[in-house]
C-alpha cells in the first residue's frame, strides 16, 4: 500500500504569496490532518478533515484554510504569506482517527 | 498549546546502552502515543497505550503510563546509531477531540 504524499517537497515563495500544498492519504483512510512544525513552536496542528469535513481547527489564522475532497485528497492554502509561515507542514491520515501516518512533508520557506 | 512535554529535550548516549524519555501531558487521555521523527522528515509511529494499560512492550520499546501522574516513559534498550531521531509523545485533546497534540520532542543521539 502507498504511504501518504506530499506534493511538492520544497517550496520558495515570497512575502504576500500564497501557496497552496497538496496530499494523498493512504487507500482507505478518510481522515486527513495537516501540522505545521517550526523549531520555535514545534509541532502544530492546522486542521483535521474527515468525508470532506472539518472536525477540529487548531489555533491559527484566518489566512490557513484546507480542504478535502470526495477522494479523501486534501489541500492545505496558506494567503498573504509571512516570514514566520516557514516551516515543514506535515500531513498525516488515519483509518481510525488515532494512529496516524505521516508523509514526508513539505518544507516552504517564504523570503 | 503543547499537551504533552518531554524531558530531557535532548540525549546523547553511547550505543547499546539504554536511552529513557519521559513525557507529561496535561488533560485525560483515552490513549497516548509515541512516534519518532529522523530528521526533518514525516513522523513514524511507534507505540499507543491505552489510558487502562500501565505498560505496553514491542521489540526493544518500553511504554509506561501512569495516569494519576499524567506522565509517560518511553525505553529503548540496547540503542543503535538508527535510533539517532527526535521523540515525540501525543494524545488527543480531550474526549470527542481529532486534534492530535504533540509534546516539544527529546532528541536522542546514538553514538557509535
Amino acid at each position: 500500500k502507498a504511504g501518504v504524499t506530499q506534493t511538492p517537497r520544497y517550496l520558495i515563495k515570497t512575502r504576500g504569496q500564497q501557496v497552496t500544498l497538496s496530499c494523498s492519504p493512504i487507500s482507505g483512510h478518510r481522515s486527513v490532518s495537516w501540522y505545521q512544525q517550526t523549531p520555535g513552536q514545534g509541532l502544530q496542528f492546522l486542521f483535521e478533515y474527515f468525508s470532506e469535513t472539518q472536525r477540529n481547527k487548531g489555533n491559527f489564522p484566518g489566512r490557513f484554510s484546507g480542504r478535502q475532497f470526495s477522494n479523501s485528497r486534501s489541500e492545505m492554502n496558506v494567503s498573504t504569506l509571512e516570514l514566520g509561515d516557514s516551516a515543514l507542514y506535515l500531513c498525516a491520515s488515519s483509518a481510525d482517527s488515532n494512529i496516524q501516518y505521516f508523509g514526508a512533508g513539505t518544507r516552504l520557506s517564504v523570503l | 498549546s503543547q499537551q504533552g512535554e518531554e524531558d530531557p529535550q535532548a540525549l546523547s548516549i553511547q550505543e547499546g546502552e539504554n536511552a529513557t524519555m519521559n513525557c507529561s501531558y496535561k488533560t485525560s487521555i483515552n490513549n497516548l502515543q509515541w512516534y519518532r521523527q529522523n530528521s526533518g522528515r514525516g513522523l513514524v509511529h511507534l507505540i499507543l497505550i491505552r489510558s487502562n494499560e500501565r505498560e505496553k512492550h514491542s521489540g526493544r520499546l518500553r511504554v509506561t503510563l501512569d495516569t494519576s501522574k499524567k506522565s509517560s516513559s518511553l525505553l529503548i534498550t540496547a540503542s543503535r546509531a538508527a535510533d539517532t531521531a527526535s521523540y515525540f509523545c501525543a494524545s488527543y485533546s480531550g474526549a470527542g477531540s481529532y486534534q492530535l497534540t504533540f509534546g516539544k520532542g527529546t532528541k536522542l543521539s546514538v553514538i557509535p
